[in-house]
């Protein structure tokens, strides 16, 4: 099994609609991140779960809800988003805290229209 | 907010050639990451250099940390096709959790 899965790869949808992310990993960490990647940016961390309390919310936006049931398992709501919303968001996790390696799924490419 | 700038942002080689990409700050990290990221995948991690000016071999890839701890580089000694990708340097940000990323270097290996 794949370290760490994210579904679906890839997802279109209106300013109106309301989808989720989802993402799982297999390696038994603890913490679980979600990152937005967008062109001539550079890798913006959104969201942070350190065995499932969030540690860290990067002033982002309503609009998106992070969900993390259990160590395994992180979720990203997402509800009339914007245009300028597309991008790659990318989960990633590690054992414990920031100073270990991240291991990263492959993403989803969200397409806002 | 620690800022890391990386640079080149592009860089198109012929295989065969050396090349060295540069990731600076004005802050003192205590660890960088180097990671790799190809077309429709996440990064993967490459290295983590914790010491002042130290130097980390893998195969053709040379990382050296400088001895200030603010910046970093990537030496690749005769590059291959399948070098190519999107090489970012990362080091733990100014929260608690999560690592601050630089832009990354496009690198493109022309056979």
């Amino acid at each position: 099994e794949t370290g760490v899965t994210q579904t679906p790869r890839h997802l279109v949808m209106g300013m109106t609609n309301k989808k989720s992310l989802k993402c799982e990993q297999h390696l038994g960490h603890n913490a679980m991140y979600w990152y937005k990647q967008s062109a001539k940016k550079p890798l913006e961390l959104m969201f942070v779960y350190n065995f499932k309390e969030q540690t860290e919310n990067n002033s982002v936006p309503s609009r998106f809800s992070p969900e993390c049931p259990n160590s395994s398992h992180l979720f990203l709501h997402l509800h009339t988003l914007q245009p300028e919303d597309s991008a790659l968001y990318l989960c990633a996790s590690s054992h414990s805290g920031r100073e270990e390696t991240q291991y990263f799924g492959p993403g989803t490419r969200l397409l806002v229209l | 907010t620690q800022l890391l700038e990386q640079s080149p942002q592009f860089l198109s080689i012929q295989e065969g050639e050396n090349l060295t990409v540069y990731c600076n700050s004005s802050s003192v990290f205590s660890s960088l990451q180097w990671y790799r990221q190809e077309p429709g995948e996440g990064p993967v991690l490459l290295v983590t250099v914790v010491t002042g000016g130290e130097v980390k071999k893998l195969k053709r890839l040379t990382f050296q940390f400088g001895d200030a701890r603010k910046d970093s580089s990537l030496h690749i000694t005769a590059a291959q096709p399948g070098d190519t990708g999107l090489y970012l340097c990362a080091g733990p940000g100014g929260g608690a959790d999560g690592l601050t990323f630089g832009k990354g270097t496009h690198l493109i290996i022309q056979p």
